[in-house]
């Protein structure tokens, strides 16, 4: 079946330094991928996708690439902010299955310090 | 861009009583809208479906008739947790599928219920 696999957290950074968030999926075809975050007290919000494998999604300096020959999606920053602390979420949206939930994964908690 | 909102954001009630939660899709119309529970630290775990104009369908392990879905147009679907008790505390959160089903989904901003 479908499945997504996050690093587990937290993973505790100071200002500035490099992020990495691993997510491998396992699923059929060519799903799209995307990365959610949810800051603290509040829903989630689409940070980047990707529907194609070797798209590269990114946005506010984040960045994933759709890697098809490793099943992987992975989450990098190079350089993050105490502003980016949050909950990141990977999640599948199925080949061919108009009309189904995303699949997520558990979440991996990012937490930055000054 | 696409919005979904979510009422109420918070919302306390007592053991016993019944809860109702509103998702609507603000700027698009949405055929499918998931509901979703999330347990402090961790993932989001789908509770069910809801089509417009037809039944829910429920995730296995999720109680049809404590957890009443009603999707009565394009715009509006409501989550309402019956006889509600302490267990039932959770954070719970609607995505909306715009009809044009581009894949992805938008989340409305979560509605955190605590029974006391």
């Amino acid at each position: 079946g479908n499945s997504v696999t996050q690093m587990e957290g937290p993973v505790t950074l100071s200002e500035e330094a490099f992020l990495t968030i691993n997510c491998t999926y396992t699923a059929t075809g060519y799903p799209s991928l995307f990365w959610y975050v949810q800051y603290p007290g509040e829903g989630l919000q689409l940070l980047l996708k990707a529907t194609k494998a070797d798209d590269k999604g990114s946005n506010k300096g984040f960045e994933a690439t759709y890697r098809k020959e490793t099943t992987s999606f992975h989450l990098e920053k190079g350089s993050v902010q105490v502003s980016d602390s949050a909950v990141y979420f990977c999640a599948l949206s199925p080949a061919n299955q108009a009309g189904t939930a995303l699949i997520f994964g558990k979440g991996t908690t990012l937490s930055v310090s000054s | 861009g696409a919005v979904v909102s979510q009422h109420p954001s918070r919302v306390i009630c007592k053991s016993g009583t019944s809860v109702k939660i509103e998702c609507r899709s603000l700027d698009f119309q949405a055929t499918t809208m998931f509901w979703y529970r999330q347990f402090p630290k961790q993932s989001l775990m789908l509770m069910a479906t809801s089509n417009e104009g037809s039944k829910a369908t429920y995730e296995q392990g999720v109680e049809k008739d404590k957890f009443l879905i009603n999707h009565a147009s394009l715009t509006l679907s409501t989550l309402t947790v019956t006889s509600a008790h302490p267990e039932d505390s959770s954070f719970y959160i609607c995505s909306a599928r715009n009809a044009l089903n581009t894949g992805e989904l938008f989340f409305g901003e979560g509605s955190r219920l605590t029974v006391l």
